[in-house]
């Protein structure tokens, strides 16, 4: 069965203090993996798309990188602008329960 | 680019009444939308694909009669809560797919059915 898990499930960091969250999926034919930031009481923000093992895409503070089983989310020092649940979905609709993450001033 | 609008943002309506929730992709052709559901500090459930010109595509355990879905044109899916009851209440999302099933999605509309 087709499977994206996420972990931690929640983590709190000092403003600048970098992390990683996690994504490791078990789905065959891997046509993409997703990564979405979701405000409360708003729709998930696309970040990034991530196609094959060793690619890298970077935005401001984060970057994602995919190997053949997992994808990392990497916040290089964090803001508290940067509290969210991190999202990761792969094609097929299939999404992780997220990592809701909060940075602390 | 890659902008999808929704609307209502939030609705209250009473028993039995049904609501309309309208999605629009502004700046690109969605061939494909998706109607998901969440409820508060849960993921993502996908409800429904919608594809232009054709009939929605619904998840197990999603009433088609009581989720009506219309993809009317490249840019618009409407979902229709019908007769809704205080269970129905939750946040609806929709998204739109780009190439490369890249998904886009609204910000979302809160239905309280009181």
């Amino acid at each position: 069965e087709d499977q994206v898990t996420q972990s931690p499930e929640a983590l709190r960091l000092q403003e600048g203090e970098s992390s990683s969250l996690n994504c490791s999926y078990t789905v065959s034919g891997l046509r993409g993996l997703f990564w979405y930031r979701q405000d409360p009481g708003k729709g998930p923000e696309f970040l990034f798309t991530l196609y094959s093992a060793g690619e890298e895409k970077e935005k401001e503070r984060l970057k994602a990188t995919l190997t053949k089983k997992e994808s990392f989310l990497h916040i290089t020092a964090p803001k508290p602008e940067d509290s969210a649940t991190y999202l990761c979905a792969a094609p097929g609709y299939i999404f992780g329960t997220g990592t809701r993450l909060k940075v602390l001033a | 680019g890659a902008v999808v609008s929704q609307h209502p943002s939030w609705v209250i309506c009473k028993s039995g009444t049904s609501v309309k929730i309208e999605c629009r992709s502004l700046d690109f052709q969605a061939t494909t939308m998706f109607w998901y559901r969440q409820f508060p500090k849960q993921s993502l459930m996908l409800m429904a694909t919608s594809n232009e010109g054709s009939k929605a595509t619904y998840e197990q355990g999603v009433e088609k009669d009581k989720f009506l879905i219309n993809h009317a044109s490249l840019t618009l899916s409407t979902l229709t809560v019908t007769s809704a009851h205080p269970e129905d209440s939750s946040f609806y999302i929709c998204s739109a797919q780009r190439e490369y099933n890249e998904q886009f999605f609204g910000p979302g509309t809160r239905l309280t059915v009181l």
